[in-house]
């Protein structure tokens, strides 16, 4: 099955400065790749996603790259906030949309 | 449209019980999908429902199993409870082919 892997786990950057997570896939079928930010003691919300056919998808401050022949695919968040704190988490869908896999998160603290 | 909701938000269970949790998708979703999430683990996949049919299931012991009715509402059940299955279980709606909604999750905790 899909192997999806993310780094780093914890990343601390200063306001203002950008922040880069990347994750690895294994399965070459997975066609959707979203992100997902959990604030503490709050549910995971898609943040920005990105299909196989694209290579890279801007909103706002948050941009998603993916590379299909290295598979893998980061998400870049650029002038970063105190807000922005909170756990990111990238995943890799099967092409039938039923099964998501995770991976295992990165801890973001933006100092202000 | 209101969110996914679930219930109950917290439980406290000791080893060998058996629990029932509960999803309500938002209105028009007919996917359903669980998780699990543990510190270090992320969110890792339980099955997911698609108008009352299992359609995948994750690498988890026969223990855990769910359902799917007729309204698109959803339970996982988890029974012979061991301490390691304490988590946040999270359930997930979506209309099928992308993004997901999650609720606000279940916190288990078994001792």
């Amino acid at each position: 099955g899909e192997n999806v892997e993310q780094h780093p786990s914890t990343l601390s950057v200063q306001e203002g400065d950008s922040a880069v997570i990347k994750c690895t896939y294994s399965d070459s079928a997975s066609n959707y790749f979203p992100w997902y930010k959990q604030e503490l003691g709050k549910r995971p919300q898609l943040i920005i996603d990105i299909r196989s056919n694209v290579g890279e998808k801007k909103d706002q401050r948050i941009a998603v790259t993916l590379n299909k022949t290295a598979k893998h695919f980061s998400l870049h968040i650029t002038e970063t906030q105190p807000e922005d704190s909170a756990v990111y988490f990238c995943a890799a869908s099967n092409p039938a949309g039923n099964q998501f896999y995770f991976g295992t998160g990165t801890s973001l603290t933006v100092i202000p | 449209k209101a969110g996914v909701t679930q219930t109950p938000r917290y439980l406290i269970k000791t080893r060998g019980q058996q629990v029932t949790l509960s999803c309500s998708p938002i209105s028009g979703h007919r996917s359903v999908s669980w998780y699990q999430q543990t510190p270090g683990q992320g969110l890792q996949f339980l099955f997911e429902y698609f108008s009352e049919t299992q359609r995948n299931k994750g690498n988890f012991p026969g223990r855990f199993s769910g359902r799917q009715f007729s309204n698109s509402r959803s339970e996982m059940n988890v029974s012979t409870l061991e301490l390691g299955d304490s988590a946040l279980y999270l359930c997930a709606s979506s209309l099928g082919l992308d993004e997901q909604f999650f609720g606000p999750g279940t916190r288990l905790t078994v001792l």
